[in-house]
């Protein structure tokens, strides 16, 4: 079965930085796109980042570009987000969410994020 | 590509026929999928390419439409069903979701 599982979620004062880890059972990174998705407390979702199974291309939602990276660990069949400069706007759960031709066709169960002082 | 949904809400009973429209602000040809969300739950997807129901989706959802206007139906809600639903378009970057139409009990 496939099987997604984020961790790494917390509290973190704004300007800190965090890292997501989303592990991935059940298929292989090097065989599907991921992307990452969150949502804001009572609030809809947002598509943020998405990397190609070839490793590139790589994509960013603007409200990311450049303080968020997306990356994985082929032999630990990882996907991660390191968040930088990290807003009080960025907090959310964030999901990792297999990538099947456009759609999000698996999606873990959630990390929540909250940016505070 | 900017998504918009209609209705923001709908209140409905067992049983009901409901049907939620999504709207592209560009043509996305049949590249839409549909999503259902539970409260504290992650979203599920239930149908993609605009109409392809997902495995192990229930045959009472279905979906129709291609360039800017889609629809969702679900034939006959079950309690099950309550939750809310988000169009997203998979057509470009950056991948954007409709804001959600939440269906609840009458």
């Amino acid at each position: 079965d496939v099987q997604l599982v984020e961790s790494g979620g917390g509290l973190v004062p704004p300007g800190g930085s965090l890292r997501l880890s989303c592990a991935a059972s059940g298929f292989s990174l090097t065989s599907y796109s991921m992307n990452w998705v969150r949502q804001a407390p009572g609030k809809g979702l947002e598509w943020i980042s998405y990397m190609s199974h070839t490793n590139s291309p790589i994509n960013y939602a603007d409200s990311v570009m450049g303080r968020f990276t997306i990356s994985r660990d082929d032999a630990k069949n990882s996907l991660y987000l390191q968040m930088d400069s990290l807003r009080v706007e960025d907090t959310a759960v964030y999901y990792c969410a297999r990538d099947g031709g456009g759609r999000f066709d698996s999606w873990g169960q959630g990390s929540l994020v909250i940016v505070s002082s | 590509i900017h998504m918009t949904q209609s209705p923001s809400s709908v209140s409905a009973s067992v049983g009901d026929r409901v049907t939620i429209t999504c709207r592209a602000s560009q043509d996305i040809n049949i590249w839409l999928a549909w999503y259902q969300q539970k409260p504290g739950k992650a979203p599920k997807l239930l149908i993609y390419a605009a109409s392809t129901l997902q495995r192990g989706v229930p045959s009472r959802f279905s979906g129709s439409g291609s360039g800017t206007d889609f629809t969702l139906t679900i034939s006959s809600l079950q309690p099950e069903d309550f939750a809310t639903y988000y169009c997203q378009q998979a057509e470009s970057f950056p991948r954007t979701f409709g804001p959600g139409t939440k269906v609840d009990i009458k």
